[in-house]
């Protein structure tokens, strides 16, 4: 069975700090794919990061960054120096690689991020 | 130039009546998907359609029915709206989606469209 679990519904930072939002995922699948969706207050899903199984190279793209580690089946978010519009709900998701469920994502809980200024 | 798009974004209706919400993607992608967001905000996959072929049809009721006029555009109709209906709903598509599921492959979502039934 697939199945995401973000441990954290909630998390509140002021401005400039830090903060990880944690996805761990579980699968039988030696192929599978793992992604990160923002979605603001406005209500729209935007995608943010796919990763493969293969690849386990960690990725930084501006303020985010993503730590991939297969060996505790986590794939974790990373903000640096928040910001007040990156207050959003981010959902962490997983795809298989093969069998009668191709294609579905498996959503996580979401994680309510608060930035205050 | 939207990639997917959603009409409505809003919708309210009574119990017991019939509607449709309209999806659309320029994206040139082959599958298409409904999602369900509840009010707990949890995302589940409702149907998949690929190239208008029905390919994952999860345990919904059988008041939802959608509608691919062609691979561009997948249509979702509810009959008898219940309460419990009203929901988020993404319209998502990708590329492939899944004969041939590329390791690029990704879905775009449309806006939505919440649902409220009184």
């Amino acid at each position: 069975a697939q199945k995401v679990t973000q441990v954290q519904t909630e998390i509140s930072v002021v401005e400039k700090e830090d903060v990880t939002l944690d996805c761990v995922y579980e699968t039988r699948d030696t192929t599978y794919y793992l992604f990160w969706y923002k979605q603001p207050p406005s209500g729209e899903l935007v995608f943010l990061i796919r990763r493969n199984s293969f690849d386990e190279q960690n990725e930084i793209s501006g303020r985010y960054s993503w730590n991939f580690q297969k060996s505790t089946s986590s794939f974790n978010f990373t903000i640096t120096a928040s910001q007040v519009v990156d207050s959003a709900v981010y959902f962490c998701a997983l795809r298989q690689g093969r069998g009668s469920t191709l294609g579905r994502l498996y959503f996580g809980r979401g994680t309510q991020l608060t930035v205050w200024p | 130039d939207t990639a997917v798009s959603q009409t409505p974004k809003y919708l309210v209706t009574q119990m017991g009546n019939d509607k449709s919400i309209k999806c659309e993607q320029n994206l040139g992608h082959d599958t298409m998907y409904w999602y369900k967001q509840d009010s707990k905000k949890f995302l589940k996959i409702m149907f998949s359609y690929n190239n208008k072929e029905l390919i994952i049809n999860e345990t919904v009721p059988n008041r939802f029915s959608p509608k691919s006029p062609d691979k561009a555009h997948l249509n979702l109709h509810i009959n008898s709206l219940e309460l419990g209906d009203s929901a988020v709903y993404f319209c998502a598509s990708s590329q492939k989606g899944y004969r041939v599921l590329s390791s690029t492959d990704t879905q775009y979502f449309g806006p939505g469209t919440r649902l409220t039934v009184l």
